[in-house]
């Protein structure tokens, strides 16, 4: 079993949408959680993060950890074309040491 | 730009070829990591080195070699590769690899990459 699992889409919304975009996984000492935006041909690029459970917003970015469902999530409000990438999840027990999705790609069609 | 830079971008070696990434931070991090990102797999850590000494080797094959000659610069020389090493090799950087009272010293940040082709 993998240690996060991650639907890889390709998810493709109108612009102006909610996206929604969810990671599970299966350690429940997990504590540390991050979310990735990748473009193409870049390297990943920190958007959120959080620690243990609850919510955090930060602009249309709102990032939510449900620890008992071990269940992670991250929604974009009003969401624009230029939100089109692959997002990843990230999460460690340790804080250093980070166990990755394989990542979601998502399109917004204007 | 995200102050970590990878040379080449992009690269195409032979199973017999020798050849080495290049990365550079100017971040000013004390450390510095690799990673394999191959299609519809999730990043892999290859190696972390902090204060220029190795502390992570996740099994790594031996074909792949690091080298950290200061805190700004990481090297991972390849050699004899297989086609199945074919992917994109991302390197990062962070202020720390140990975690201190805040995780924003440990957030890692990522180079564009080396997409790597073995034939």
């Amino acid at each position: 079993q993998k240690e996060v699992e991650q639907d890889p889409g390709p998810l493709s919304v109108p612009e102006g949408a909610i996206v929604s975009l969810n990671c599970t996984y299966s350690n429940s000492a997990f504590q540390y959680f991050m979310w990735y935006r990748q473009y193409s041909r870049k390297g990943p690029e920190l958007l959120m993060y959080t620690y243990s459970s609850g919510n955090k917003e930060d602009g249309r970015f709102t990032a939510q950890v449900d620890k008992s469902s071990k269940y992670i999530s991250l929604f974009i409000r009003d969401s624009q074309p230029s939100d089109s990438a692959t997002y990843l999840c990230a999460m460690s027990y340790t804080g250093n040491q980070f166990y990755f999705g394989t990542g979601t790609s998502l399109t917004v069609i204007p | 730009e995200t102050g970590v830079t990878q040379t080449p971008r992009h690269l195409v070696m032979g199973m017999t070829n020798k050849k080495s990434l290049k990365c550079e931070q100017h971040l000013g991090h004390n450390a510095m990591y690799w990673y394999k990102q191959s299609a519809k797999k999730p990043l892999e850590l290859m190696f972390v080195y902090s204060l220029e000494e190795r502390v992570e080797n996740n099994s790594v094959p031996s074909r792949f070699s690091p080298e950290c000659p200061n805190s700004s610069h990481l090297f991972l020389h390849l050699h004899t590769l297989q086609p199945e090493d074919s992917a994109l090799y991302l390197c990062a950087s962070s202020q720390d690899w140990v975690l201190r009272r805040t995780l924003a010293k440990n957030i890692q940040y990522f180079g564009a990459g080396t997409r790597l082709s073995v034939l």
